[in-house]
């Protein structure tokens, strides 16, 4: 079955330090690529996403670009803030009748450390 | 426009009880999806509900089981509680579209502690 794998955290960075979260993922056909953030108590907010292969998404500062030749959607951000601490999901999207189901990555927590 | 609520915030429940978590959708969606999200590991999928019917379903045992309404909320039951089962519930809802390529809004979750 399809699957995603996340470098495993804590991440700990100083303020404007540069990010990299890495994502891999294992799937049949051309699903879609998705970034979650969770910050503490709270649900899931989509940061960043990608449709197809080469596609870049971004927000906020963030970018992951769908290489499908490495099966790979790693996230970025150039300079990194204190109100970035969060857990951060890469996932999924397959295809379900007529909707879609994510699957997700463990989680990689960041924190930035001012 | 209102986001995606779930109640109740928390919940305390003993081994071999029943619990029943609800969740209603933003508006214009159709779609409601539930995941369980263990302490300190991703969400996984427990079933997605459209049209009022189950429209696919994760690896979870039938003592999990859902409901969604024709306003389009739903609920998520399970029976029979385990302790395994503490975990933070999360629903999302979206709007079906062709190719299925609908974006999920997350509720904040509902974090269930089994005793």
């Amino acid at each position: 079955g399809n699957s995603v794998t996340q470098m495993e955290g804590p991440v700990t960075l100083s303020e404007e330090a540069f990010l990299t979260i890495n994502c891999t993922y294992t799937a049949t056909g051309y699903p879609s690529l998705f970034w979650y953030v969770q910050y503490p108590g709270e649900g899931l907010q989509l940061l960043l996403k990608a449709t197809k292969a080469d596609d870049k998404g971004s927000n906020k500062g963030f970018e992951a670009t769908y290489r499908k030749e490495t099966t790979s959607f790693h996230l970025e951000k150039g300079s990194v803030q204190v109100s970035d601490s969060a857990v951060y999901f890469c996932a999924l999207s397959d295809l379900i009748n007529a909707g879609n189901m994510l699957t997700f990555g463990g989680g990689t927590r960041l924190m930035v450390k001012p | 426009e209102t986001g995606v609520t779930q109640s109740p915030t928390h919940l305390i429940k003993t081994r071999g009880q029943q619990v029943t978590l609800r969740c209603s959708s933003q508006s214009g969606h159709n779609t409601v999806s539930w995941y369980q999200q263990a302490l300190g590991q991703g969400p996984q999928f427990i079933f997605q509900y459209y049209r009022e019917e189950e429209n696919g379903r994760g690896n979870f045992p039938p003592r999990f089981s859902g409901l969604q309404f024709p306003n389009y909320s739903s609920e998520l039951n399970v029976n029979a509680l385990e302790l395994d089962d503490s975990a933070l519930y999360l629903c999302a809802s979206s709007r079906a579209a062709s190719g299925g390529r609908s974006e999920q809004f997350f509720g904040p979750g509902t974090r269930l502690t089994v005793l």
